[in-house]
């Protein structure tokens, strides 16, 4: 079956400071792969993806390159802000099901000091 | 924008005692998911509907039923709740056409089960 592993947090950094945070995954077919972010008592918002090999999904000064030779879709920001504070979830969605069905990680909570 | 509205966004049950959690999107999107979200655990597929009259079940169904009541409305029962339901549940959904498409989420709906 399909799985994603992230690094395990929490992170804590320092404004200015560089991002990353390591996902891995697992998938049967040729999957899509996204990174979401969720604000304190809000649902996930999508904040990047990539829809294959070598795609560099990029918002908000984050990126994420999708590498299906390490099955890898890292996300890295080159200076965080206190703003950035929140939890990251990687995933993938399956095309094969034409369903649209994600796998989650578990997530990653960045706390961003001033 | 609406967006997917869920409701309500705090509940309290007694174990045994049954609920409708209600979701609702106004993008014409195909796909709609049931998603829980447990400390460490990531977000775990409950259940999902590709489409208008058709529901699957995802990666843990037990102790609970979907109703796709159109293509707008997608909610969530449980018949007889029970502690290990106590969780924070989003309702999602996607345009679900090729699998590449993202998703949108709701607010949450809060639930302790006592």
């Amino acid at each position: 079956g399909n799985s994603v592993t992230q690094m395990e947090g929490p992170v804590t950094l320092s404004e200015e400071a560089f991002l990353t945070i390591n996902c891995t995954y697992t998938a049967t077919g040729y999957p899509s792969l996204f990174w979401y972010v969720q604000y304190p008592g809000e649902g996930l918002q999508l904040l990047l993806k990539a829809t294959k090999a070598d795609d560099k999904g990029s918002n908000k000064g984050f990126e994420a390159t999708y590498r299906k030779e390490t099955t890898s879709f890292h996300l890295e920001k080159g200076s965080v802000q206190v703003s950035d504070s929140a939890v990251y979830f990687c995933a993938l969605s399956d095309r094969d099901t034409n369903a649209g069905k994600s796998t989650f990680g578990d997530g990653t909570t960045l706390t961003v000091k001033p | 924008n609406a967006g997917v509205t869920q409701t309500p966004k705090f509940q309290v049950l007694k174990t045994g005692q049954s609920m409708t959690l209600q979701c609702a999107q106004d993008m014409n999107h195909n796909s709609m998911y049931w998603y829980r979200q447990d400390p460490g655990m990531g977000l775990r597929l409950i259940y999902y509907s590709a489409s208008e009259g058709t529901t699957d079940k995802g990666e843990v169904p037990n102790g609970y039923n979907v109703s796709r009541l159109n293509k707008r409305e997608f909610s969530l029962r449980l018949e007889s709740a029970a502690p290990s339901q106590t969780s924070v549940y989003f309702c999602a959904s996607s345009s679900g056409v090729t699998g590449n498409e993202k998703l949108f989420f709701g607010s949450g709906t809060q639930l302790s089960v006592l």
